[in-house]
């Protein structure tokens, strides 16, 4: 099946400082990517709809400022937390659609998890 | 607005039962639904996935049912086994939002 990595799997960064999470469909083609944040015990929440050559689609509530995405390439696509805060601490999980497949399945990433400090 | 709902939030079985998880979604206008599996700190792994004109899905020990103009799917596990204990999650995909919705989760732990 298609595999989609991430990059860290584990990042620890201090208040104030910036961090950048990589996701990359490594046998497909993906034009469209998402990113999800999940809370201890909770459900996947969609953050963004990031389309390769294009401005991300953020969900409500979302700060686009605050979660920058960007989708370079049909490959990769990063998500960069700026200025983190305590807050800002989750489970982070990217996914990517094989729109060369005809099911509109969604491959998912392994996650990262960040820790604001 | 679709809203995916799963019952129950958890369960707790002796090895070797076979049972049932549930999944109810508001709007039947999906292209499909799928079911993964999260253990502890882990990313997903998709499980099955069955598409709107489908009717069930065998993986295995697995079977996975969607019933559309009810809004209901159930994820079969036969004979369950401990390294069965993780997290179910059901989620539907509608081409009209082309977003993936994902339901509240099952917390399943088989007991040796």
């Amino acid at each position: 099946g298609a595999v989609v990595s991430q990059h860290p799997s584990r990042v620890i960064c201090k208040s104030g400082t910036s961090v950048k999470i990589e996701c990359r469909s490594l046998d497909f083609q993906a034009t469209t990517m998402f990113w999800y944040r999940q809370f201890p015990k909770k459900s996947l929440m969609l953050m963004a709809t990031s389309n390769e050559g294009s401005k991300a689609t953020y969900e409500q509530g979302v700060e686009k400022d605050k979660f920058l995405i960007n989708h370079a390439s049909l490959t990769l696509s990063t998500l960069t937390v700026t200025s983190a805060h305590p807050e800002d601490s989750s489970f982070y999980i990217c996914s990517a659609r094989d729109w060369g497949g005809a099911s509109y399945e969604q491959y998912f990433g392994p996650g990262t998890r960040l820790t604001v400090t | 607005k679709q809203e995916v709902t799963q019952i129950p939030a958890a369960l707790s079985v002796p090895e070797g039962e076979n049972l049932v998880l549930n999944c109810s979604f508001t709007d039947s206008a999906i292209y499909n639904l799928q079911w993964f599996r999260q253990d502890p700190g882990k990313g997903l792994t998709s499980l099955l996935l069955i598409q709107s004109s489908q009717r069930e899905q065998t993986s295995g020990r697995l079977n996975a049912s969607l019933d559309k103009s009810s809004g209901r799917s159930t994820l079969y596990i036969a004979a369950s086994q401990p390294g069965d204990s993780a997290t179910y999650l059901c989620a539907v995909y509608g081409g009209a939002t082309n977003k993936l919705i994902f339901g509240t989760g099952t917390l399943l732990a088989v007991q040796p």
